[in-house]
């Protein structure tokens, strides 16, 4: 079945750059969405169709898909961007559509 | 304002059953797709299933099929989830969503704790 790669954890100090990654094969090809759930919530979809934002979602946020890795950036990072953050990819070719990356918390 | 409000989460035990239920408004239900997805405690998200639009399309994950099965009545907006022959690996917070294809899950519940245990 397909697979969905993320680092455990990532440390960034606040105003600085935090980069997540999330490889899979020829995933690049596919869509790619990410998502953040802070302790104790329900998660938050942050980026859609690899690089799009959501109504809400601040600009510091931002992503990228090529090849085998697509990569969430979060810029200028604050204390509330402490949280986890999936990735996510949806392959309608395969039999279980939906699959998430296994998570990366961040700590600011 | 999207609002899903998910019901039905209870303890039971191996082998029982139960059926989930989310009442979604706010947004047109007819034209979404509809997902669970759950996360067990301390773990990471697991996607478990999603119904197209008509009710007519559904899937699954490895872990669940031909043990929970998902429908929709789109004249009462509502989704729901059944859960049959539970094991306490399906221990979990079970959040209904909106979406489950090509953008994403765009929208969560706050989710209903479902506890397996003898």
């Amino acid at each position: 079945s397909y697979a969905l790669a993320q680092p455990p954890s990532v440390s960034v100090a606040p105003g600085k750059t935090a980069t997540i990654t999330c490889e899979g094969d020829d995933l690049g090809g596919l869509s790619v969405h990410w998502y953040q759930q802070r302790p104790g919530q329900a998660p938050l979809l942050v980026l859609y169709d690899d690089s799009s934002r959501p109504s809400g979602i601040p600009e510091r946020f931002s992503g990228s898909n090529s090849g085998n890795t697509a990569t969430l950036t979060i810029s200028r990072v604050e204390v509330g961007d402490e949280a986890d953050y999936y990735c996510q990819v949806w392959d309608s070719e395969l039999d279980h559509p939906n699959v998430f990356g296994s998570g990366t918390t961040i700590t600011v | 304002e999207v609002q899903l409000l998910e019901s039905g989460g209870d303890l039971k035990q191996p082998g029982g059953s139960l059926r989930l239920s989310c009442a979604a408004s706010g947004f047109t239900f007819s034209t979404s797709a509809m997902s669970w997805v759950r996360q067990a405690p301390g773990k990471g998200l697991e996607w478990v299933s999603t119904i197209n639009v008509s009710g007519r399309k559904t899937y699954y994950a490895d872990s669940v099929r031909g043990r929970f099965s998902i429908t929709r009545d789109n004249s009462k907006t509502t989704v729901f989830l059944h859960l049959d022959s539970l094991s306490v690996d399906d221990t979990a917070i079970y959040y209904c969503t909106k979406g489950g294809g090509s953008l994403g899950f765009d929208s969560w519940g706050q989710g209903t704790l479902v506890t397996v245990s003898s």
